[in-house]
């Protein structure tokens, strides 16, 4: 069974452009959710979509947006880049958002870097 | 609201030497606990989780961690290190709003984990 891709793996940006990232869950899967792990900051919750609805989201500016598809695909968005949105940008899939909580299953991320 | 502190960001030990990973988590309500495991340029795995039912919980590769309530814990443990078992581990708490799971995970900043031949 595959597990969960994200696209691009890797990928340099300059302040001020916009960023594309890219996540297909588990076969199977609906529930998609996406973390931004940073050194200082560590790893923080982003945004969590189930049946193409946004079901909760973390404490993080209206520049960071996603959205998932009827395939259960999912993309987030960063407009305008800071440097500070340097990260490591993980997505995890399940089976449901709540049941059983919390026990995702993670792809390798895609890091950006912004110059 | 949940939260979750890991004691020491960086634990050396020998190969054949117990593993011994902190954490504690603060939680107003019957937490479910997690512990992940995230090896050099990877995604997180996860270890092993308790969610309410045996206080003791037997993970992947050896790993298992003891829910105690009274001390607020859920530490990780493995009899013997070995070589492989280098890479970073995470405790995460399941956030919960009005008394139900929201589903993300509240992560502790991370522990290190180094062994040494």
């Amino acid at each position: 069974k595959a597990g969960v891709t994200q696209t691009p793996r890797y990928l340099i940006k300059t302040r001020g452009q916009q960023v594309t990232l890219s996540c297909s869950p588990i076969s199977g899967h609906r529930s998609v959710s996406w973390y931004q792990q940073t050194p200082g900051q560590g790893l923080q919750f982003l945004f969590e979509y189930f049946s193409e609805t946004q079901r909760n989201k973390g404490n993080f500016p209206g520049r960071f947006s996603g959205r998932q598809f009827s395939n259960s695909r999912s993309e987030m968005n960063v407009s305008t880049l800071e440097l500070g949105d340097s990260a490591l940008y993980l997505c995890a899939s399940s089976l449901f958002p709540r049941i059983p909580p919390g026990e995702l299953f993670f792809g390798e991320g895609s890091r950006l870097t912004v110059l | 609201a949940q939260s979750v502190t890991q004691l020491g960001s960086h634990v050396s030990v020998s190969e054949g030497a117990l593993v011994l990973l902190r954490c504690n988590y603060s939680s107003s309500v019957p937490p479910y606990l997690f512990w992940y495991v995230q090896y050099p340029n990877q995604g997180l795995q996860l270890l092993l989780k308790y969610t309410s039912a045996a206080t003791l919980v037997k993970g992947i590769n050896g790993f298992e961690a003891e829910f105690k309530k009274s001390e607020t814990s859920f530490h990780l443990t493995k009899p013997s290190a070995h070589m492989s078992d280098a890479a970073e581990y995470f405790c995460a708490v399941s956030e919960i709003n009005n008394g139900g799971s929201q589903g993300n995970l509240i992560f502790g900043k991370g522990t290190k984990l180094s062994v040494k031949p």
